[in-house]
């Protein structure tokens, strides 16, 4: 089975100021890792994904990501937030190994709330 | 592109009518998700589809709900009857191959609200 856990339900932050979004995933073998935004009344936009190589992911909007294999990490990072950062964000997870029809599973969610 | 196409993007119908929710995929795309969000259990994944066949149904809540994929460029969720409880935002999404390291592009979402 595969899971994510985002352990916070918000994080506030003051614009300019760095922020990590955290994220922690479990997968029987190699994962997919993704993230995505969701701003108020919108559908979910995707961010970044980790799929093999280098360990440090850069996204849309300034975004970043760092997969750490033996934490089972894989936090969101930017290095100075800005108010229109401020959204709903999600995790998500596939083990690369499940075969050609499996799905993602999404964490709950964590709301970044940056404030001017 | 026009991206994900869902249709209506909001929804108000009373308890025990018909509600059905339409899906348009990007183009190229063969595979289909439909999801829905609700503030108490987040996003769920009720239904996948793979070249146009239902893959994993787990999701769906009950019987009420039912999902169908005529072509490669349309899906349907059916909710019959509907209950206040199925109040959420449903959304569809697509993607090259359900398990691929590709990224799913989501719609905007449908809004229902049953009273």
């Amino acid at each position: 089975a595969q899971s994510v856990a985002q352990p916070e339900d918000q994080v506030n932050v003051a614009e300019g100021n760095p922020l990590t979004v955290k994220c922690t995933y479990s997968v029987s073998g190699n994962p997919y890792l993704f993230w995505y935004v969701q701003y108020p009344n919108r559908g979910l936009q995707f961010l970044l994904k980790y799929i093999t190589g280098d360990n440090l992911v850069k996204g849309s909007y300034g975004f970043e990501a760092e997969f750490n294999k033996s934490q089972t990490s894989f936090h969101l990072k930017k290095p100075s937030a800005l108010v229109s950062d401020s959204a709903l964000y999600f995790c998500a997870v596939r083990d690369m190994g499940t075969g050609a029809n499996s799905k993602l599973t999404f964490g709950k969610g964590i709301t970044l709330s940056v404030r001017p | 592109d026009a991206g994900v196409i869902q249709s209506p993007r909001h929804e108000v119908t009373e308890m025990g009518q018909e509600v059905t929710l339409r899906c348009k995929p990007i183009s190229g795309h063969n595979s289909l998700f439909w999801y829905r969000q609700t503030m108490m259990r987040g996003l769920e994944l009720l239904i996948y589809f793979n070249n146009n066949v239902p893959i994993d149904d787990s999701g769906m809540p009950e019987d009420r709900f039912s999902a169908k994929m005529p072509n490669a460029s349309f899906s349907t969720l059916k909710i019959q009857p509907s209950e206040p409880r199925d109040s959420a935002v449903y959304f569809c999404a697509s993607t090259w191959g359900s398990g691929s390291p590709y990224e799913q592009y989501f719609g905007p979402g449908t809004r229902l609200t049953v009273t």
